[in-house]
């Protein structure tokens, strides 16, 4: 059973902080790895994806990943009050576009 | 560029009845994805589909659900008969294998089961 976890939260930061979200996974094939930011009422949307060890950056999110420990996380730097969503991990194995996702984490980012 | 359209965006209906749900995916994208949310289960994968065929409905929780994709840029997901407990957020992603396998969700249909 492939299994994606993540802190429920909420994760509460004040505005101009850093976020930092962490997510890890089981299984040691999974290839690929994806964070969705949802809305309250909205659908997840897709913000960040990341294939290979290291950290990629884009704006004021980073994303980094670390296969050897099956740790992926999400950074979100000067955070805003609009940042404040639930954050879902998502993990495929790359063979197949099958994704597991984790049950998300909530982000409050306090004015 | 449009993204992953659905209808409709709000059912209500009685227990018992047929529920039809629709996608239109991307355009261009190859794999297409029935997902459920409620708050008790999180983000459950219904059925996927690779090229209009079926590859994986493990999720599908009873014969009641089926889900169909009779060409690349539609798809219904068919509750028969509803029930109460199907009450949930129903979402239909895209992907283009090709393109990392991002998947693109659809606005969801919020269905309410009476």
């Amino acid at each position: 059973q492939k299994e994606v976890e993540q802190n429920s939260g909420p994760l509460s930061v004040p505005e101009g902080a850093i976020a930092s979200l962490n997510c890890t996974y089981s299984d040691r094939v999974s290839q690929s790895f994806f964070w969705y930011r949802q809305y309250s009422g909205k659908s997840p949307e897709l913000i960040m994806s990341i294939y290979s060890n290291g950290d990629k950056e884009d704006g004021r999110f980073t994303a980094q990943l670390n296969k050897a420990s099956q740790y992926v996380s999400l950074l979100i730097r000067d955070s805003q009050p609009s940042d404040s969503a639930t954050y879902l991990c998502a993990v495929n194995e790359g063979n197949f576009n099958k994704f597991y996702f984790g049950s998300g984490t909530k982000l409050n980012v306090k004015p | 560029d449009a993204g992953v359209i659905q209808s409709p965006r709000h059912e209500v209906t009685e227990m018992g009845q047929e529920v039809t749900l629709r996608c239109k995916p991307i355009s261009g994208h190859n794999s297409l994805f029935w997902y459920r949310q409620t708050m008790m289960r999180g983000l459950e994968l219904l059925i996927y589909f690779n090229n209009n065929v079926p590859i994986d409905d493990s999720g599908m929780p009873e014969d009641r659900f089926s889900a169909k994709m009779p060409n690349a840029s539609f798809s219904t997901l068919k509750i028969q008969p509803s029930e109460p407990r199907d009450s949930a957020v129903y979402f239909c992603a895209s992907s283009l294998r090709e393109m990392g396998n991002e998947q693109f969700f659809g606005p969801g249909t919020r269905l309410t089961v009476l």
